[in-house]
């Protein structure tokens, strides 16, 4: 168990809906990341939180928006869904936003667009 | 354009023997490397680093290379135990926006480690 919860672990949706993916970090972590692993890209980096702060973006969509509150959980927002969006999203959590140490990942949340 | 590499999507060693998977890289701007398993249906589980300046990590049966001139990393399991089956994820840390920005890693495809009894 790395300590980072993530919910729901499934979530079936139609196209055009939005639905909205929650990360707890580690306790006393201030980096929550967030990754997309899709059957054809593997795990991709979509965008980074530092203490409530965006500090890097990765390849997200335009459609698709994060927030980190003052509790240190973060929400990923997916809007507009479309079928390619099915996939993993992992949330991950680090001690410092430096980025040379290891981060700690979730159990992962399984999109599933109808 | 994939900036870390892992060329065999699978690797079967047999119980005892030494597992060894592979890593290219192409972007020079990386400074960190790790090495993450996952099982089905879980997270990423963290292994073993290597910063830039080192060419080798040791934890327990996990060792890993870093060769930066020819921007290779190996990671090498000995003695192969079954609890070792699982796919393994080669990642890296710096480089641009586009790579997975400042602090995001990149990963590579994955290789799926077999152990046989």
């Amino acid at each position: 168990d790395s300590g980072v919860t993530q919910t729901p672990k499934h979530l079936i949706t139609a196209t055009g809906q939005r639905v909205t993916l929650r990360c707890s970090p580690r306790s006393g972590d201030l980096s929550v990341y967030w990754y997309q692993q899709s059957l054809d890209q593997g795990l991709q980096f979509l965008i980074q939180y530092y203490n409530g702060e965006e500090r890097a973006k990765g390849n997200i969509l335009e459609r698709f928006s994060a927030q980190q509150f003052p509790d240190l959980h973060s929400e990923l927002n997916l809007s507009s869904l479309e079928l390619g969006d099915s996939a993993l999203y992992f949330c991950a959590s680090s001690p410092t936003w430096a980025g040379i140490y290891e981060q700690y990942f979730g159990p992962g949340t399984r999109l599933t667009v109808t | 354009d994939q900036q870390v590499k892992q060329n065999s999507p699978s690797l079967s060693v047999q119980e005892g023997r030494i597992s060894i998977l592979n890593c290219d890289y192409t972007n020079s701007m990386f400074d960190y490397f790790l090495w993450y398993k996952k099982y089905p249906a879980e997270g990423p589980t963290f292994l073993i680093s290597i910063s830039s300046i080192k060419d080798k990590n040791e934890d327990g049966r996990f060792t890993v290379f870093l060769n930066k001139s020819a921007k290779h990393l190996s990671l090498h399991i000995v003695p192969s135990q079954p609890g070792d089956s699982a796919v393994y994820f080669c990642a890296a840390s710096g480089g641009d926006y586009s790579g997975g920005g400042a602090d995001g890693l990149t990963f590579g495809k994955g290789t799926h480690l077999i152990i046989q009894p």
